[in-house]
């Protein structure tokens, strides 16, 4: 699985989108982009994923550049609850995913009122 | 639907002591991941079961070893604990083995 390259940490305003990039350049071709978050003493928790195409849910939205060598997971208006450990994670998709998460550093996201 | 549970929450050991940690998965998920999470880093894993059978391991030591049974439920055991093995035990469960992970909230262990 490719390594990926985050941020040590970030702060956001409250109300305002936040903006959490990830540096993955080696990816192949048949590798996803999963997006986790670990708010403080809990596990981490699902956000979204994506193989090339922006992908949004009702937590997230998931932009990855045309050559797919870094993405963006943007939370559109940050709450408290938001701050927490992000996870970039790339791994192999389809029938060859065999379901290991290779978690790095992540970005400490501090949300400020 | 309760999802990931695992028990104890909590747990202090004395070095060389074994422990067994317990993992209930999501309703309906037939994988189950174990991870360790030392302070301060990001979780490792440590192996997968997949129809009652160690799918998949990581670089752990053969201390390390797991169960999984015909409800889906899952054991992980540590023998002959050490100081570094203190953390935060995850489970993660999944349906099939590549799809999204669902996490529990962890078990503690403190090895004194």
């Amino acid at each position: 699985d490719a390594k990926t390259t985050q941020p040590t940490s970030m702060d956001c305003a409250e109300g305002r989108a936040a903006n959490l990039p990830c540096n993955h350049s080696t990816i192949s071709g048949n590798e996803y982009v999963y997006w986790y978050r670990q708010i403080h003493s809990q596990g981490p928790q699902y956000i979204i994923h994506g193989l090339k195409n922006n992908e949004t849910n009702e937590m997230a939205s998931l932009i990855i550049t045309e050559d797919r060598k870094s993405s963006t997971l943007i939370l559109p208006h940050a709450t408290l609850r938001d701050t927490a450990v992000y996870y970039c994670i790339v791994r192999v998709g389809g029938s060859s995913n065999t379901g290991k998460l290779i978690f790095g550093q992540g970005t400490t996201l501090q949300v400020k009122p | 639907d309760a999802g990931v549970t695992q028990s104890p929450t909590h747990l202090i050991k004395t070095r060389g002591q074994q422990v067994t940690l317990r993992c209930s998965p999501k309703s309906g998920h037939d994988t189950v991941s174990w991870y360790q999470q030392a302070l301060g880093q990001g979780p490792q894993f440590i192996f997968q079961y997949y129809e009652e059978e160690e799918r998949q391991r990581g670089n752990f030591p053969d201390r390390f070893s797991g169960h999984q049974f015909p409800n889906y439920s899952s054991e992980l055991n540590v023998n002959a604990l050490l100081l570094g093995d203190s953390a935060l035990y995850l489970c993660a469960s999944s349906l099939p083995p590549g799809a999204e992970a669902f996490f529990g909230q962890g078990t503690r262990l403190t090895v004194v």
